[in-house]
């Protein structure tokens, strides 16, 4: 069935670092990608959105792009700060069905001064 | 901007008992789904719900839960009996339809059953 993968957390950056998040995905046809970030003791915000192939998505610095050929989506930020302490969540929605969302497992971000 | 509410932020209840946990969707939304998440785990979907009814549910959304928009903008998650294993966030999200368009998330509530 239909997955995400993640790269294990957590993350610890100092202020100004070049932050990777890998995210890979398994579906059966084309779906939507997503970033969500859950700051501590908040719900789920999107963060960014692909749906199709070579889309690149960002918001707030943030940027990750929809390959199809490595069925990949990581998710980047040239220099991260303080206030990016999160958990992020790379997400896949199905363009079948009622689409529901899939969730990976997150990846908790630590910003250090 | 509009944004999914819901209520309780956080809600205690002994083993056995039934609560209803409330959403309100966004207004010109149309399709509506609730989301669990036990502490430290991932997002796990429990349900959508579209036209008035259940359009596909998870394993986990067994006869002790259920769902039910009562009126023009509520949509709730009851869940009869409740059992330790049900102490997660729960969370509502909604839709304003299929494919590329995303769900929008309320900030959740808490459920801890003791």
């Amino acid at each position: 069935g239909n997955s995400v993968t993640q790269m294990e957390g957590p993350v610890t950056l100092s202020e100004e670092a070049f932050l990777t998040i890998n995210c890979t995905y398994t579906a059966t046809g084309y779906p939507s990608l997503f970033w969500y970030v859950q700051y501590p003791g908040e719900g789920l915000q999107l963060l960014l959105k692909a749906t199709k192939a070579d889309d690149k998505g960002s918001n707030k610095g943030f940027e990750a792009t929809y390959r199809k050929e490595t069925t990949s989506f990581h998710l980047e930020k040239g220099s991260v700060q303080v206030s990016d302490s999160a958990v992020y969540f790379c997400a896949l929605r199905e363009k079948t069905s009622y689409d529901k969302v899939i969730f990976g497992p997150g990846t908790s971000l630590s910003v250090i001064p | 901007e509009p944004e999914v509410t819901q209520t309780p932020s956080h809600q205690v209840t002994q083993m056995g008992q039934e609560v209803i946990l409330r959403c309100v969707p966004i207004s010109n939304h149309l399709y509506f789904y609730w989301y669990r998440q036990i502490l430290g785990q991932k997002v796990e979907f429990l349900v959508s719900f579209y036209n008035n009814e259940i359009s596909e549910k998870s394993e986990i959304f067994d006869d002790q839960f259920s769902v039910e928009r009562p009126d023009g903008s509520n949509f709730t998650l009851k869940i009869r009996s409740t059992k330790l294993e049900d102490s997660a966030m729960y969370f509502c999200a909604s839709s304003e339809g299929l494919a590329t368009y995303e769900q929008y998330f309320g900030p959740g509530t808490r459920l801890t059953v003791t």
